[in-house]
């Protein structure tokens, strides 16, 4: 069937450095990824998307990289702050199905950094 | 208000309570959503809603019962819950085609605590 999953539950990063949050996704149709981070106590907050088309796509100290030979998804964060510790999930939807947008979550990466 | 609101935010019920979950969008989002998130696993969708009709729903139990009286408001009826129920649950709303796009705006999710 369908599944989003992380390759890794957490990762700990020391505050400066770069963070990578990976993803591995099942449906190669799917033609549009998403980048959700969630807050203690809070609800998933958009970050960053991708379309298949695409295989990189940068925004402000966030990338997004996309291999759709591998079906892979990555997330880079640079010179990470003590704010982006949360829990990171990446999405995909697959092909519009019944004139409805569908998001398939993967399991969460847990990102922790040290001061 | 702002985004998607959801009440409460926290509670605690027994398993022969019946209680309602309410969301609200002020996004003016013809799309709405209801998730389970529970401790280490992906975030479930169960039910969606497109302009107001119900488009889909994961076979949840029965003892969940959602409604969507208009475009901004959805509601999560409970009835005789069990402990494996308690989660957190996540409204979301988004924009249906035509000229709408994948990303979802999640509420800030209702603690629920079964006993």
């Amino acid at each position: 069937g369908e599944s989003v999953g992380l390759h890794l539950p957490t990762l700990s990063v020391q505050e400066g450095d770069n963070s990578i949050i990976n993803c591995a996704y099942s449906n190669s149709a799917s033609d549009y990824f998403i980048w959700y981070k969630q807050e203690s106590g809070k609800g998933p907050q958009f970050i960053i998307d991708i379309r298949s088309n695409m295989d990189k796509r940068q925004g402000q100290r966030v990338t997004v990289l996309l291999n759709k030979t591998v079906k892979h998804l990555s997330l880079q964060i640079a010179a990470t702050q003590p704010g982006d510790s949360a829990v990171y999930f990446c999405a995909e939807s697959p092909p519009l199905m019944d004139s409805s947008y569908k998001l398939i979550f993967g399991s969460g990466t847990r990102l922790l950094v040290r001061p | 208000e702002t985004g998607v609101t959801q009440t409460p935010r926290h509670l605690v019920m027994g398993m022969t309570n019946k209680k309602s979950l309410k969301c609200e969008q002020h996004l003016g989002h013809n799309a709405m959503y209801w998730y389970k998130q529970s401790a280490k696993k992906p975030l479930e969708l169960m039910f969606v809603y497109s302009l107001e009709e119900r488009v889909e729903n994961n076979s949840v139990p029965s003892r969940f019962s959602p409604e969507c009286p208009n475009s901004s408001h959805l509601f999560l009826h409970l009835h005789t819950l069990q402990p494996e129920d308690s989660a957190l649950y996540l409204c979301a709303s988004s924009q249906d085609p035509p000229g709408g796009s994948y990303e979802q705006y999640f509420g800030p999710g209702t603690r629920l605590t079964v006993t």
